[in-house]
């Protein structure tokens, strides 16, 4: 079946730090891949979304490359913020198998 | 105005009631979605209607039983609560499949006693 590994968190860093939150998936065929981000106290929103390999995502200062070749959709941001502070979720969808697949989530904390 | 609603924002109840939570889309879209997320934030698909029509029914106990009455709306009912059960549930809809992004509601905190 399919699946979804996310590094663990959680994430401390101070503010204007680069950020990278690892993801890697197994899957058949050719997923769409997705970031969403869960500030505290709310539902999930989409960060960003890329639909085939070698598409970049990008929304809010952060990217992310869809990897056929290393199975990888990590993220990334130059230089994070206080307001950056959340849970972050990779996800995958596999229209053969009608379904997503999330990852368990990295907290991110950013410190002033 | 609120793409995805659910009401309601907490529920607090006794081990052995029913319960339902209710979830509305106002952005047209075909498919509805439940999801439960544990205390450690683990995000789990319970079930997934495409115009009102079941198309995912995960490892759920059969004490969860989905109605989608309208294609805008996918309510959840539990039967015989469980302490395990208390987490938070999120709807979420999009527009065509799971190929298309997920638009989440607020959450139902649901505590059980």
């Amino acid at each position: 079946g399919n699946s979804v590994t996310q590094m663990e968190g959680p994430v401390t860093l101070s503010e204007e730090a680069f950020l990278t939150i690892n993801c890697t998936y197994t899957a058949t065929g050719y997923p769409s891949l997705f970031w969403y981000v869960q500030y505290p106290g709310e539902g999930l929103q989409l960060l960003l979304k890329a639909t085939k390999a070698d598409d970049k995502g990008s929304n809010k200062g952060f990217e992310a490359t869809y990897r056929k070749e290393t199975t990888s959709f990590h993220l990334e941001k130059g230089s994070v913020q206080v307001s950056d502070s959340a849970v972050y979720f990779c996800a995958l969808s596999d229209t053969n198998a009608g379904k997503s697949t999330f990852g368990d989530g990295t907290t991110l904390t950013v410190k002033p | 105005d609120t793409a995805v609603s659910q009401t309601p924002k907490y529920l607090v109840t006794q081990m052995g009631n029913d319960k339902s939570i209710k979830c509305e889309q106002n952005l047209g879209h075909d498919t509805m979605y439940w999801y439960k997320q544990d205390s450690k934030k683990f995000l789990k698909i319970m079930f997934s209607y495409n115009n009102k029509e079941l198309i995912i029914n995960e490892t759920v106990p059969n004490r969860f039983s989905p109605k989608s009455p309208d294609k805008a709306h996918l309510n959840l009912h539990i039967n015989s609560l469980e302490l395990g059960d208390s987490a938070v549930y999120f709807c979420a809809s999009s527009l065509g499949g799971v190929g298309d992004t997920q638009y989440f509601g607020p959450g139902t905190r649901l505590t059980v006693l």
